[in-house]
């Protein structure tokens, strides 16, 4: 079976402060995706970034920046330098993706809410 | 490139009633999954829908189906409807790339309210 587990609940910061939001996963698959989305009060998930398990590279995007550490089955993202529009729900999620059929499937943690106060 | 489409926005029934929903994914995308979102359970998969086929589904009763069209468009149905049913439903769809998973897109949500 395969869980996501968002042990942060709940984040409040001032803005400019740098937020680390916490992702550990467990699978039994040797293929598959991480994924981190936000969703804010609108209601849409909006797509952050992939990750796939072959693929080990951190990455940065503006202020966003994901550590993938297989060995520790974690997927942590960080906010550099906050900023109010960024509070939001996020969700880490992993793929359950059968390579021969392609079928897919997202198991989500429990989401972290991030309040970023001015 | 118009994104993900789900109608209505907002529901309200009664139990017992049936609700169908309603999702137009980007141009292009022939896969559909569906999500439910409540508090207590938090995100989880219903079911996805490729070439009209599903090809997988959650852990759901069978209250919960669903269909795909030939031009991709889903539709989820809930039947005999529970308080415990009110929730926000999210449609997502995908570009099939072969057989590699790639990003779901999702849509705002349709949220049932079950009075």
């Amino acid at each position: 079976a395969q869980k996501v587990t968002q042990a942060q609940t709940e984040i409040s910061v001032v803005e400019k402060e740098d937020v680390t939001l916490d992702c550990v996963y467990e699978t039994r698959d040797t293929t598959y995706y991480l994924f981190w989305y936000k969703q804010p009060p609108s209601g849409e998930l909006v797509f952050l970034i992939r990750r796939n398990s072959f693929d080990e590279q951190n990455e940065i995007s503006g202020r966003y920046s994901w550590n993938f550490q297989k060995s520790t089955s974690s997927f942590n993202f960080t906010i550099t330098a906050s900023q109010v529009v960024d509070s939001a729900v996020y969700f880490c999620a992993l793929s359950d993706t059968r390579l021969d059929t392609g079928r897919r499937a997202l198991t989500f943690g429990s989401g972290t809410r991030l309040q970023v106060q001015p | 490139k118009a994104g993900v489409t789900q109608t209505p926005r907002y529901l309200i029934k009664t139990r017992g009633q049936q609700v169908t929903l309603s999702c137009s994914p980007i141009s292009g995308h022939r896969s559909v999954s569906w999500y439910q979102q409540t508090p207590g359970q938090g995100l989880q998969f219903l079911f996805e829908y490729f070439s009209e086929t599903q090809r997988n589904k959650g852990n759901f009763p069978g209250r919960f189906s669903g269909r795909q069209f030939s031009n991709s468009r889903s539709e989820m149905n809930v039947s005999t409807l529970e308080l415990g049913d009110s929730a926000l439903y999210l449609c997502a769809s995908s570009p099939e790339q072969g057989a590699r998973s790639t990003e779901a897109f999702f849509g705002q949500g349709t949220r049932l309210t079950v009075v």
